[in-house]
């Protein structure tokens, strides 16, 4: 069972280059979400989808795009990189927003912006 | 922003001894609640899930919930070295569709 995949795992971008984080589950989970880990600062909410179709922002949203490809897929968009986007980001989804039983994860995407 | 705290440790016991990992959240309408494990360099793993006031056991684990309190722990009991991790509290935000609001972690050792 792959569960939540997410592509590339490691990625350095240079400041202003643009780049999009792939995420996918095979679980038919409804809910799917977009975090970053910074060192103290935890796992942060950047965009989250609650049922295909719906996208909305989270804690951190500022600099990023989402898009809800289908029931499966969840991308994450950077426009324009910069350093302050530096960090690990990873998608997890659940069966239901609602009545949340907890997340899968993906294995993360370290991200390093110069 | 509703918060969800916890101390980040380290919290070094010894092996064999019960483990106290404590949480607290501010939002009164959240409903569900998690610890995961998240060892270094690695994604963050559910280990208990707990809706009901009151103790829930599994295995070495206990989750505790107290919404009176707004207080969740996590007790792990015999500690092993393999535990030692970074241990995620993690509360259901109403406010925001529902997604979790991760605290920071704590930092467990468990030493030999």
């Amino acid at each position: 069972n792959a569960g939540v995949t997410q592509t590339p795992k490691f990625q350095v971008l240079k400041t202003g280059q643009s780049m999009t984080l792939q995420c996918a589950q095979d679980m038919n989970h409804n809910s799917m979400y977009w975090y970053r880990q910074d060192p103290g600062m935890g796992l942060r909410l950047i965009y989250y989808s609650a049922s295909e179709g719906t996208t909305d922002k989270g804690e951190v949203p500022n600099g990023y795009n989402v898009s809800r490809l289908n029931k499966r897929e969840f991308s994450l968009r950077l426009e324009s990189a910069a350093p302050s986007q530096t960090s690990v980001y990873f998608c997890a989804s659940s069966e239901a927003a609602v009545a949340n039983y907890g997340y899968t994860f993906g294995s993360g995407t370290r991200l390093t912006v110069v | 922003q509703k918060e969800v705290e916890q101390n980040s440790g380290p919290l070094s016991v010894p092996e064999g001894a019960i483990a106290s990992l404590n949480c607290t959240y501010s939002d009164r309408v959240s409903q569900s609640f998690f610890w995961y494990r998240q060892y270094s360099g690695k994604s963050p793993e559910l280990i208990m899930s707990i809706y009901s006031n009151g103790d829930k056991e599994d295995g070495r684990f206990t989750a505790q919930l107290n919404k009176a309190s707004q207080y969740v722990s996590l007790l792990i009991r015999d500690s092993q070295p393999s535990d030692s991790a970074t241990y995620l509290c993690a509360v259901n935000s109403p406010n925001s569709g529902y997604a979790l609001n991760f605290g920071k972690g704590t930092s467990l050792l468990v030493t030999p």
